[in-house]
């Protein structure tokens, strides 16, 4: 079974703080991918990666960035954490094999990160 | 651009009564459609695509191009249907990358 570890549940930063949010998967996926969830917004994706190294922006790219230098961890980096960073963070990954249409998504259980 | 749209935030049923949980997608091309399911203090994870054309826990989905749509329904709710659903969609842009597009989700309530 695919395993999606995000390395914190809960979290709480204060403004201006540079913010790490760590990803791990165990099933040598490609593609992984970082979302916001907030209310009445759904999943926002932020930034994805498609190999190590590699990085493209999602919808909502500005204030973060990502790092990618091994293919199972995918880092979500809050350069400057401002309040309206508030939300909950969704991790997932997926495989680039295309038998059978996309790959469906893994998640992992989310960090609620709170910015103060 | 594509857009997911779930027009009902909440939805409420008794159990026993039919379920149905609206998507409607824009999108020109050939898009490949799922329905993600988020229970209580659990993760994310898939519930069915439109590819695979099978019922999972007793619900489907069929993608209607012509309408754009792609519903979720189930003829008998049962309360453990209780949760957070997204309809979610990808495209083919010559790449294998899958991301997707959420909808705003549906929070459905099954009443005893």
């Amino acid at each position: 079974d695919v395993k999606v570890t995000q390395s914190s549940r809960y979290l709480v930063k204060r403004t201006g703080e540079k913010v790490f949010l760590e990803c791990v998967q165990d099933m040598d996926h490609e593609n992984m991918f970082w979302y916001r969830q907030d209310p009445g917004l759904g999943l926002r994706l932020i930034y994805f990666s498609y190999d190590v190294k590699m990085k493209e922006k999602g919808d909502i790219p500005e204030g973060y960035s990502v790092s990618r230098e091994k293919k199972e961890r995918f880092s979500l980096i809050l350069e400057s954490a401002s309040t309206n960073q508030t939300s909950m963070y969704l991790c997932a990954s997926s495989s680039s094999r295309r038998t059978g249409g996309f790959q469906p998504q893994h998640f992992g259980d989310g960090t609620r990160l709170s910015i103060l | 651009a594509q857009r997911v749209t779930q027009p009902e935030k909440l939805l409420s049923v008794f159990k026993g009564a039919p379920v149905e949980l609206k998507c409607n997608y824009s999108y020109s091309g050939s898009p490949e459609l799922f329905w993600y399911v988020q229970y209580s203090r659990q993760r994310l994870q898939l519930l069915l695509r439109h590819i695979s054309r099978e019922s999972i826990k007793g619900f489907t989905a069929d993608l209607n191009k012509g309408e754009t749509s792609f519903h979720l329904k189930k003829p008998f709710a049962q309360e453990e249907d209780s949760a957070m659903y997204y309809c979610a969609l990808t495209t083919d842009g010559g790449t294998s990358y899958g991301k997707l597009t959420f909808g705003q989700g549906t929070i459905l309530t099954v009443h005893p």
